[in-house]
């Protein structure tokens, strides 16, 4: 598809177990953010991956955060030994930003339940 | 720190009237701001930008004013829709990247 696309849609893991988040920016795509969005609260940045360039990792919450991109393309956001304050909706968004701001596009996010 | 603050988490206005959404800013190195629409179940979708060279920008029904000096701006819609229902972020970017920041969000509610 043309669009960013995440998954899964939704995850729902026990307390304590590792998780990946998988995201597929639109291809050409050279910045990559994630997100969450936790019930009743705004965006949260987490992370953001330009280019070639040191990834900005100042909002990850905690150690047991993580992401990569490989590739330039697709990127996975790890948690580890997850916590039930780590239920959220994790949002992806791409931009292209060649030459300056364009907007950034999202995906539908993955909802993130730890019971 | 947050550099961009959506103060009202909620707003109702009546179909037909006006809705402004506003959106207020700490970091002078912005100078590119965007506002996006959420609804329910979905990611976020862009609406409509602005560059600090530029006082308004127009599209449609929706209209962003930015007042750089007041490190202000605001979405105006105009006449509200149902339809419009929705979370709208206000983003900004600026500085040594192009890195986005988002506002935590207004929930508009319009009333039929």
């Amino acid at each position: 598809g043309a669009g960013v696309s995440q998954s899964p849609s939704n995850k729902v893991t026990e307390k304590g177990k590792d998780v990946e988040l998988r995201c597929d920016p639109i291809s050409g795509h050279t910045a990559l953010y994630w997100y969450r969005q936790s019930l009743g609260q705004g965006l949260e940045f987490l992370i953001y991956f330009q280019g070639n360039s040191a990834p900005d990792k100042s909002g990850l919450p905690s150690d047991r955060f993580s992401a990569e991109r490989t590739g330039g393309s697709v990127s996975t956001l790890t948690i580890q030994r997850t916590q039930q304050e780590d239920s959220a909706v994790y949002l992806c968004a791409s931009s292209l930003e060649s030459s300056g701001y364009t907007e950034a596009f999202f995906g539908q996010g993955t909802r993130l339940t730890v019971v | 720190d947050q550099q961009v603050k959506q103060n009202s988490p909620s707003l109702s206005v009546q179909e037909g009237r006006i809705s402004i959404l506003n959106c207020d800013y700490t970091n002078s190195m912005f100078d590119y701001f965007l506002w996006y629409k959420k609804y329910p179940a979905e990611g976020p979708t862009f609406l409509i930008s602005i560059s600090s060279i530029k006082d308004k920008n127009e599209d449609g029904r929706f209209t962003v004013f930015l007042n750089k000096s007041a490190k202000h701006l605001s979405l105006h819609i105009v006449p509200s829709q149902p339809g419009d229902s929705a979370v709208y972020f206000c983003a900004a970017g600026g500085g040594s990247n192009y890195k986005l920041t988002f506002g935590k969000g207004t929930l508009l509610t319009v009333n039929p």
